[in-house]
C-alpha cells in the first residue's frame, strides 16, 4: 500500500501568514488521486481539495493544491482565525485508499 | 443539504460484536459509494471499508485490520447503510465515521462526512 508521510507535524503561524504544508508518498499516486481534508477540534473532516488541485464546493481561493507523482502540497496563502486546524492528504488512486499521519496547523 | 447521520456506537467487551448504522438524506443514495473511516482517540484517519452502489456491483473492500470481521452492507429503501463489526479488540476503539464518496476528478473521495459514532471496546 502507498504510504503518505506528511511535514512538518506542527506547524506554527500568525494569521494573515502564509501556510504550506507537504504531503509525500511512498510511490507514484495514479492519476493525482489526491486529496486534502481539514478537521478542527471535536468535529469530522472536510474535504477541501481532490484531484491534488481542485477545490471541493464552498472552499474559499486562500486554499490551494499542487503536485503530482510523489509530491504534493497544500497552500493556505493567508491564514484566517477557523484555519487553524490539523490537515490530512488521502490518496484514492490505489487500493486501499490511505491516509497521511496530518499536519497541525497552530496560533503561534 | 447533505446529512449523513451516524448511530449504534457505545461500549462492548473485547470479542463482542456491534452494529453501527448511517442513514443518509439529500444526496441520490441509491448512486453512491458509501464507506467508514475510523479514528482512534488521538490519532489519525484510518480507512475500513467501502460499499460500491448496486448499479456498480454493490461490492464490497476492506481494510486488512478488519476483513474477516466487519461487514458493510446497505439497504437503499431506507438510505442507510451498516458497519457490522464481530470479534471486536480493544484496538478497534475509535469514532467511526460514515462517508458518501463522488467523483473527485475521475477517482472515488470521500465527499461527504458524518459526525461519527464512538466504539470502545473495552472489559
Amino acid at each position: 500500500e502507498i504510504v503518505l508521510t506528511q511535514s512538518p507535524g506542527t506547524l506554527s503561524l500568525s494569521p494573515g501568514e502564509r501556510a504550506t504544508l507537504s504531503c509525500r508518498a511512498s510511490q507514484s499516486v495514479s492519476g493525482t488521486y489526491l486529496a486534502w481534508y481539514q478537521q478542527k477540534p471535536g468535529q469530522a473532516p472536510s474535504l477541501l481539495i481532490y484531484g491534488a488541485s481542485s477545490r471541493a464546493t464552498g472552499i474559499p481561493d486562500r486554499f490551494s493544491g499542487s503536485g503530482s507523482d510523489t509530491d504534493f502540497s497544500l497552500t493556505i496563502s493567508r491564514l484566517e482565525p477557523e484555519d487553524f486546524a490539523v490537515y490530512y492528504c488521502q490518496q484514492y488512486g490505489s487500493s486501499p485508499t490511505t491516509f497521511g499521519q496530518g499536519t497541525k496547523v497552530e496560533i503561534k | 443539504e447533505v446529512q449523513l447521520v451516524e448511530s449504534g456506537g457505545g461500549l462492548v467487551k473485547p470479542g463482542g460484536s456491534l452494529r453501527v448504522s448511517c442513514a443518509d438524506s439529500g444526496i441520490t443514495f441509491t448512486d453512491t459509494w458509501m464507506s467508514w473511516v475510523r479514528q482512534a482517540p488521538g490519532k489519525g484517519l484510518e480507512w475500513v471499508g467501502r460499499i460500491k452502489s448496486k448499479i456498480d456491483g454493490g461490492t464490497t473492500d476492506y481494510a486488512a485490520p478488519v476483513k474477516g470481521r466487519f461487514t458493510i452492507s446497505r439497504d437503499d429503501s431506507k438510505n442507510t447503510v451498516y458497519l457490522q463489526m464481530n470479534s471486536l479488540k480493544t484496538e478497534d476503539t475509535a469514532v467511526y465515521y460514515c462517508t458518501a464518496e463522488r467523483s473527485c476528478g475521475g477517482g472515488s473521495c470521500a465527499y461527504y462526512w458524518g459526525q461519527g459514532t464512538l466504539v470502545t471496546v473495552s472489559s
